[in-house]
């Protein structure tokens, strides 16, 4: 099956920095996205990108399919993102085959 | 539209009980997965219902079982509960229609403690 590979694993910033947060998968896929998981488990979706770039506020993302890679932008971090992201992928069913997750640190 | 909802939010069993787990899809969804999270082994695919009919299964026991209803609702069972079975169990839709029909929403999860 597809594997997910998710870096770092760890990411401690401060408040108003920057990051980026990489995801790299072993085949071609139909989907792609990056969820957030909040403190009370639940996973909320953040893009939807199986190729290109997208924007949401502070957040971005760009999706090379040809290259096998995806990238989270996270500009100007605030406390509030702190917590997992994880990414996640469809191949040729319908089953996600998420990464192990960055745990994202904003200190204030 | 209401997001996808998950029944009970908690629930403690003890070994050799069985539970059954509850989602309601988004209005108007037809697929629903579920996903099990633990610390080990992270978030693993369980299997997925279509139209009332399971179209994909993961690498789980026998003991692992779900079902859908025609009204695109869906349940999941766990016969002969063990202590690994410890986990946040989360639900998932996935609309079937338009440019973005792959995107899966999930529910907020049901977390079973095993004793």
């Amino acid at each position: 099956g597809i594997q997910v590979e998710q870096s770092p694993p760890d990411l401690i910033l401060q408040e108003g920095a920057n990051s980026t947060l990489r995801c790299n998968f072993s085949d071609s896929v139909n989907n792609l996205q990056w969820f957030h998981q909040n403190p009370w488990g639940q996973l909320i979706n953040l893009f939807y990108i199986p190729s290109g770039t997208k924007q949401n506020g502070r957040l971005s993302a760009t999706t090379v399919a040809t290259e096998r890679y995806s990238l989270l932008y996270i500009s100007s971090s605030q406390t509030t993102d702190s917590g997992v992201y994880f990414c996640a992928v469809v191949g040729s069913n319908y089953k996600l085959t998420f990464g192990k997750g960055t745990l994202l640190t904003v200190n204030p | 539209k209401a997001g996808v909802t998950q029944t009970p939010r908690y629930l403690i069993k003890t070994r050799g009980q069985q539970v059954t787990l509850s989602c309601s899809p988004i209005s108007g969804h037809r697929s629903v997965s579920w996903y099990q999270q633990t610390p080990g082994q992270g978030l693993q695919f369980l299997f997925e219902y279509f139209s009332e009919t399971q179209r994909n299964k993961g690498n789980f026991p026998g003991r692992f079982s779900g079902r859908q209803f025609s009204n695109s609702r869906s349940e999941m069972n766990v016969s002969t509960l063990e202590l690994g079975d410890s986990a946040l169990y989360l639900c998932a839709s996935r609309g079937t229609g338009g440019s973005s029909y792959n995107e899966q929403f999930f529910g907020p999860g049901t977390r079973l403690t095993v004793l």
